[in-house]
């Protein structure tokens, strides 16, 4: 099943803001809802994004996203070490009728 | 608060089959779907199916059809992977979330499936 596009990886030093790319088709992205998970190492990962843009109640506001045609963006801000994990966006394919996720991005603190 | 506990580790042979399974708690189970993502050693991750409870339907990733079946049981508000004809590619981390064409909002501690 065909993924979605992300850049393996986003360095940045404390405090700076990143942008993560994930591109997609008019099948998923283009037409559903984004969700953005995190993941650290050896652990399962953690919805911090739905619905394009939307935070669950403990996700900090540091964190926030957006979408536009068959393109969303996350973006974190006031970057903190702890925010060194894995980034995977993800999206409902109505073509494929799959859930599709992006290859992963591993955002890296300087 | 939403629990989802997963089975254990598995040592399977090629050829053989594999059942995982996913207990959750807190939430009204039959208004949820769960789905099955695994992810192999550093790798991404990928969807094998989701299985919508009150319909009692599931769905598949077109890589999977015919080789993964997913059920639940109400009763025990459990959702079952059963995978079979494992390959040597069939060993990854195996996680139960809950959701389905939504968001996955909440994620199992995932079960470590070894084919050798």
């Amino acid at each position: 099943q065909s993924g979605l596009t992300q850049p393996p990886s986003v360095s940045a030093t404390p405090g700076q803001t990143i942008t993560i790319s994930c591109s997609g088709s008019t099948s998923n992205i283009g037409d559903e809802d984004v969700s953005w998970y995190q993941q650290f190492p050896g652990k399962a990962p953690q919805l911090i994004i739905f619905d394009n843009h939307k935070r669950p109640s403990d996700i900090p506001d540091r964190f926030s996203a957006s979408k536009s045609g068959t393109s969303a963006t996350l973006a974190i801000a006031g970057l903190q070490p702890g925010d060194e994990a894995e980034y995977y966006c993800g999206s409902w394919d109505n073509v494929l009728s799959a859930k599709v996720f992006g290859s992963g991005t591993q955002v890296i603190v300087l | 608060q939403v629990q989802l506990v997963q089975s254990g580790t598995e040592v399977k042979q090629p050829g053989s089959s594999v059942r995982v399974s996913c207990k959750t708690s807190g939430g009204i189970f039959t208004d949820f779907a769960f789905s099955w993502v695994r992810q192999a050693p550093g790798q991404g991750l990928e969807w094998l199916g989701g299985i919508i409870i009150f319909l009692n339907k599931a769905t598949y990733g077109q890589r999977f059809q015919g080789r993964v079946t997913i059920t639940a049981d109400k009763s025990t508000a459990t959702v079952y992977l059963d995978m079979n004809t494992l390959t040597i590619e069939d060993t990854a981390l195996y996680y139960c979330a809950r959701g389905r064409n939504g968001p996955f909002d909440f994620w199992g501690q995932g079960s470590r499936v070894t084919v050798s």
